[in-house]
């Protein structure tokens, strides 16, 4: 079966450090790979989706950068944090292969920039 | 992607059938309409999709009129632990690409 993880769990952060948020999907080859982030009490905004290795597309303007080094990792990075950066990280990941596919998401990584 | 637009927050008691309606005027012909649940702290899970009619799974079903410009989700006999956000998604593009609204937090009490 597949599984998908991030790390950490969660995280605080000073105003200006760097970030860098990992994800990697187990049982599956290939996947769509999401990147999301969730304000408090708010919907869930895309930041970044791959459909392969080395290919990025943003979908929000922003500090904010992504990679994907390897077909089953997906890392989410700044070089310098805003206030504004805080929130609820989420990657997510389909097959890739079917039209209004399901998206399955990891755990999340709860991100406090102070 | 077609705009969906549902109520911000519903209230129930356990026990009581819970039903979400969703409206997409703007649906495209080909667009499937997803809903997905959202327990706090955690990502969202998909629970249902359909296109037309009714479908019915182990954890809720799905109605749909023939216009197809609104949907209802329908959690039979809901419990404590059936408190969430639901989203209601309509379309997506050939790599995915979902849109998620605020949803509607669902409340359930004993």
């Amino acid at each position: 079966s597949q599984t998908i993880h991030q790390w950490p769990a969660t995280l605080v952060q000073p105003v200006g450090s760097p970030l860098s948020l990992e994800c990697t999907v187990e049982g599956t080859s290939n996947p769509n790979l999401y990147w999301y982030r969730q304000a408090a009490g708010r919907g869930l905004q895309l930041l970044f989706y791959s459909v392969g290795i080395g290919q990025i597309s943003s979908e929000v303007p922003q500090n904010l950068s992504a990679s994907r080094p390897q077909d089953r990792q997906f890392i989410l990075s700044s070089k310098k944090l805003l206030l504004s950066d805080s929130g609820f990280y989420l990657c997510a990941w389909s097959k890739g292969s079917e039209y209004q596919e399901t998206q399955y998401f990891g755990p999340g990584t709860r991100l406090l920039v102070l | 992607l077609a705009k969906t637009t549902q109520p911000i927050s519903m209230d129930s008691y356990e026990g009581q059938e819970v039903n979400i309606t969703c409206s997409h005027n703007n649906i495209a012909t080909n667009d499937y309409i997803t809903w997905y649940q959202q327990f706090p702290s955690q990502g969202p899970r998909f629970i249902i999709q359909g296109y037309k009619t009714k479908v019915t799974n182990e954890v809720a079903s799905l109605f749909i009129p023939a216009d197809r410009k609104s949907s209802t989700l329908s959690l039979p006999r809901v419990s404590l632990s059936d408190t969430a956000v639901y989203y209601c998604l309509v379309g997506g593009d050939s790599w995915g690409k979902l849109q998620f609204g605020a949803g509607t937090q669902v409340v359930v009490t004993p």
